[in-house]
């Protein structure tokens, strides 16, 4: 069964204090691996997609990267308008049309400054 | 661009009340989702649409149903609200890869 896991459920960080959020997934046939940032009270938003081992990206103070069973959020120096929550999506399957996305519980992330 | 926008954004409904959801995107998406996010649970598909006129069950479709009339709107109907379907709605659009979310309506059935 395709699946998505996200570790840890929350962390706490104090302004500046490096850190690393996991997703690890099991699924037949990686489309694409998303992250997404979430603000209370609102939508999920797009920060990146991954699509084969050894990929990264990065966007200011964060980079994502790939191996084939999990994905890394680095975090690095963050800072207070970084608190959210965090979360990661694999598309899965051969071809079709649906493009389903299996989301993880996310990782709720808290900068102290 | 609004980009995905959703109406309403907060609704109380008492049990066996039903309820449409509207959601609208200004980018051109063809596919089209809706979400619900409950806590601990993650993001599950209720419904999606693939192009104008179509549209299939997602992963908890029971209780729920849709219509894409045109492309640019996305409905979800409850006609019959339970508490269960107590949740925060999320509507999504795509052209296959990363989704665009809205804001989100958060629903309480009581």
């Amino acid at each position: 069964e395709d699946q998505v896991t996200q570790s840890p459920e929350a962390l706490r960080l104090q302004e500046g204090e490096s850190s690393s959020l996991n997703c690890s997934y099991t699924v037949s046939g990686l489309r694409g691996l998303f992250w997404y940032r979430q603000d209370p009270g609102k939508g999920p938003e797009f920060l990146f997609t991954l699509y084969s081992a050894g990929e990264e990206k990065e966007k200011e103070r964060l980079k994502a990267t790939l191996t084939k069973k999990e994905s890394f959020l680095h975090i690095t120096a963050p800072k207070p308008e970084d608190s959210a929550t965090y979360l990661c999506a694999v598309q899965a399957g051969y071809g079709g049309a649906t493009n389903k996305l299996i989301f993880g519980t996310g990782t709720l992330l808290a900068v102290q400054p | 661009n609004a980009g995905v926008t959703q109406t309403p954004k907060f609704r109380v409904l008492k049990t066996g009340q039903s309820m449409t959801l509207l959601c609208a995107q200004d980018m051109n998406h063809e596919y089209m989702y809706w979400y619900r996010q409950d806590p601990g649970m993650g993001l599950r598909l209720i419904h999606y649409s693939v192009g104008e006129g179509t549209t299939a069950k997602g992963e908890v479709p029971d209780g729920y149903n849709v219509s894409r009339l045109k492309k640019q709107n996305f409905l979800l109907g409850l006609e019959s609200a339970a508490p269960s379907q107590t949740s925060v709605y999320f509507c999504a659009s795509s052209q296959g890869g990363d989704r665009e979310f809205g804001p989100g309506t958060r629903l309480t059935v009581t």
